[in-house]
């Protein structure tokens, strides 16, 4: 099984509109985190948001808010009022295990392109 | 900017050749991790360390090596080289903490063109 899926390989949306980004995860590993990541035109990655396995509040940064359904294993990014420079690839990726102990796991979603019209 | 640089932004060479790609990472930060992105396989991670010592291994090939040095700069060595490396090739950096929301800073990447 996919351990990040992203269904939604495009979207198109109207700017000042609200747009949600779907990623369903997959793990056993009761900690684990989860990351929004933007890749404009240019190539580079920007983090976004994170969001914790035992975090009891979804995360919000901004703009960006992270819609947890743990029960669901579901990590969706909402982005209130879009603007056109958030047209750019968007991954989710999950995290597993823990850097201290040096099993850490970073696994990446295959991306949506998000394109704002104006 | 991340506060991560990458050298080289863009390297073409030909097949069955061999490159260093060069990562240094944000001041402070102990863990650096290299990636690679191609249009086929998507963002893989390949693999990771932490002061100097690995600590985890991804999808990377065993013509593919890295090593950080003492002073935490990363270099990620590609060997004979095939067409199928050509990629966008990353480096992230993050500080271990002691809650787990630490993030990864990407650098701006390495362009690599395999001819």
């Amino acid at each position: 099984a996919q351990k990040i899926t992203q269904t939604q390989p495009g979207m198109f949306v109207q700017e000042k509109e609200a747009v949600t980004l779907d990623c369903t995860y997959d793990t056993s590993d009761p900690s684990y985190g989860l990351f929004w990541y933007k890749q404009p035109s240019s190539g580079e990655m920007i983090f976004l948001i994170y969001q914790g396995s035992y975090d009891q509040q979804n995360a919000t940064e901004g703009r960006y808010s992270l819609n947890f359904q743990k029960a669901r294993k579901s990590a969706n990014l909402v982005i209130s009022a879009s603007q056109l420079g958030d047209s750019a690839m968007y991954f989710c990726a999950m995290r597993e295990g823990w850097l201290s102990f040096g099993n850490e796991k970073l696994t990446f979603g295959t991306g949506t392109r998000l394109t704002i019209i104006p | 900017d991340s506060g991560v640089t990458q050298t080289p932004k863009h390297l073409i060479t030909a097949t069955g050749q061999r490159v260093t790609l060069r990562c240094s990472p944000r001041s402070g930060d102990l863990s650096v991790y290299w990636y690679q992105q191609s249009l086929d396989q998507g963002l893989q991670f390949l693999i990771q360390y932490y002061n100097g010592e690995e600590r985890a291994k991804g999808n990377i090939l065993e013509r593919f090596s890295a090593q950080q040095f003492p002073d935490l700069h990363s270099e990620l060595n590609l060997s004979s080289l095939e067409l199928g490396d050509s990629a966008l090739y990353f480096c992230a950096s993050s500080v271990e903490s002691g809650t787990p929301s630490y993030e990864q800073y990407f650098g701006p990447g390495t362009r690599l063109t395999v001819t």
